[in-house]
């Protein structure tokens, strides 16, 4: 399989601070990455797309302003979370779609999450 | 739009025990169907799909068939371990299940 990486793995902050979450995939080029949400016990909630070089696109109720997702090169995502707030608090996993010398049989490989906590 | 049912858990097994964790979608067209493990702590990792209708996916003693007729992928090993205690996700390309927490015990 193909490895992503998150970073860092965990964080706390202040409410009202901003919190960048880095996404890599480490031996392959992701052509899309994608942004999940997961609360204690529940699924994956889809937040955003991107395309490598393009806008991210939102889902429903996913406030782009505050979660500010930049894709710019192959290999790096970034979710940035502004003027975090306790509700904020959840564990972000980022996921990853490419290719490696072939298409990587259109498979998302997960990072491992960042967990999240606004005091 | 597209989403998963997957049976709630928790489900606690002895180990040896069979499993069965069920799953059915909706769904327009004839999506990949994909199992995902999630170890305590660790991101989701792929544990098993199947691409079209009949397929059968299988690794690590497990397995799932894509059912068009009944639109179900349901999950089963015969005889689970100890460290199959995970949460179990079935999927589509970007809608997820709840989860399925199995707990096997020794």
């Amino acid at each position: 399989g193909a490895v992503v990486s998150q970073h860092p793995s965990w964080v706390i902050c202040k409410s009202g601070t901003s919190v960048k979450i880095e996404c890599r995939s480490l031996d392959f080029q992701a052509t899309t990455m994608f942004w999940y949400r997961q609360f204690p016990k529940q699924s994956l909630m889809l937040m955003a797309t991107s395309n490598e070089g393009s806008k991210a696109t939102y889902e429903q109720g996913v406030e782009k302003d505050k979660f500010l997702i930049n894709h710019a090169s192959l290999t790096l995502s970034t979710l940035t979370v502004t003027s975090a707030h306790p509700e904020d608090s959840s564990f972000y996993i980022c996921s990853a779609r490419g290719f490696r010398g072939r298409a990587l049989d259109n498979e998302q490989f997960f990072g491992p999450g960042t967990r999240l906590t606004v005091l | 739009g597209n989403s998963v049912t997957q049976m709630e858990g928790p489900v606690t097994l002895s180990e040896e025990a069979f499993l069965t964790i069920n799953c059915t979608y909706t769904a327009t067209g004839y999506p990949s169907l994909f199992w995902y493990v999630q170890y305590p702590g660790e991101g989701l990792q792929l544990l098993l799909k199947a691409t079209k209708a009949d397929d059968k996916g299988s690794n690590k003693g497990f397995e799932a068939t894509y059912r068009k007729e009944t639109t179900s992928f349901h999950l089963e090993k015969g005889s689970v371990q100890v460290s199959d205690s995970a949460v179990y996700f079935c999927a589509l390309p970007l809608t997820f299940g709840s989860g399925t927490q199995l707990t096997v015990l020794p």
